[in-house]
């Protein structure tokens, strides 16, 4: 089973829609949670973290649920440049600090 | 404030020769990353230094890889004699110390012939 599990999509969407990403982890002892996104050919660049309680950042909006191991992404009023691939992220079992397991990504594509 | 810079960007090896790849963290981060992303795939951790010490390298193939980040100069990832399969994009992050929150650089694309 892998450590993180991702829709791949494609999800295509209209400028302006609300779109959500799901993923899951497998590792309960996992400590902590991000979203990153990914340009095509370029490096992962954090968007969030994700904490237990959920938090949002403007029109994005992250949800962490222990007890199910998922985790959610919530876009709102999508833009053309939100088109990317969404990575769910976790840590190290057991540790704050140290490797990250990725998902394989989500795809998004925004059209006007 | 500089980034995590990675040089080079691009590296063509042909089969057989070393690889070696440079990654200075962003000001003030005291832990490097390396992750590798094959085509099409998701990345995939390799090692976790700090200065003059290998924390994690659980993710480094047994053979022919090797990471160093010395007390001066940037973090090497040095791939010898390079198969094809070796191509891929390798990714270096630097985080703070205490921090969980993890930034990478540009990245180099390796090509082996």
């Amino acid at each position: 089973r892998k450590e993180v599990e991702q829709d791949p999509g494609p999800f295509n969407v209209p400028e302006g829609a609300t779109v959500a990403f799901n993923c899951t982890y497998s590792n309960s002892a996992s400590q902590s949670f991000f979203w990153y996104r990914q340009d095509c050919r370029k490096e992962p660049k954090l968007l969030m973290s994700v904490y237990s309680s959920g938090n949002e950042d403007g029109r994005f909006t992250a949800q962490l649920n222990r007890a199910s191991q998922y985790i959610s992404l919530l876009i709102r009023d999508s833009k053309l440049s939100d088109s990317a691939t969404y990575l769910c992220v976790v840590n190290k079992e057991g540790s704050t600090l140290g490797r990250l397991y990725f998902g394989r990504g989500t795809q998004l594509t925004v059209w006007p | 404030n500089a980034g995590v810079m990675q040089n080079p960007r691009h590296l063509v090896r042909r089969r057989g020769q070393e690889a070696r790849l440079r990654c200075s963290p962003m000001k003030g981060h005291s832990h490097v990353y390396w992750y590798r992303q094959l085509p099409e795939e998701g990345l995939k951790f390799m090692v976790y230094l700090q200065k003059e010490n290998i924390i994690d390298e659980s993710g480094m193939p047994k053979e022919r890889f090797s990471a160093e980040f010395p007390k001066e100069g940037p973090s090497i990832l040095r791939i010898q004699q390079v198969v094809r399969g070796d191509s891929a994009a390798y990714f270096c992050a630097s985080s703070s110390q205490g921090s969980n929150e993890q930034f990478f650089g540009p990245g180099t694309r390796l090509t082996v012939l």
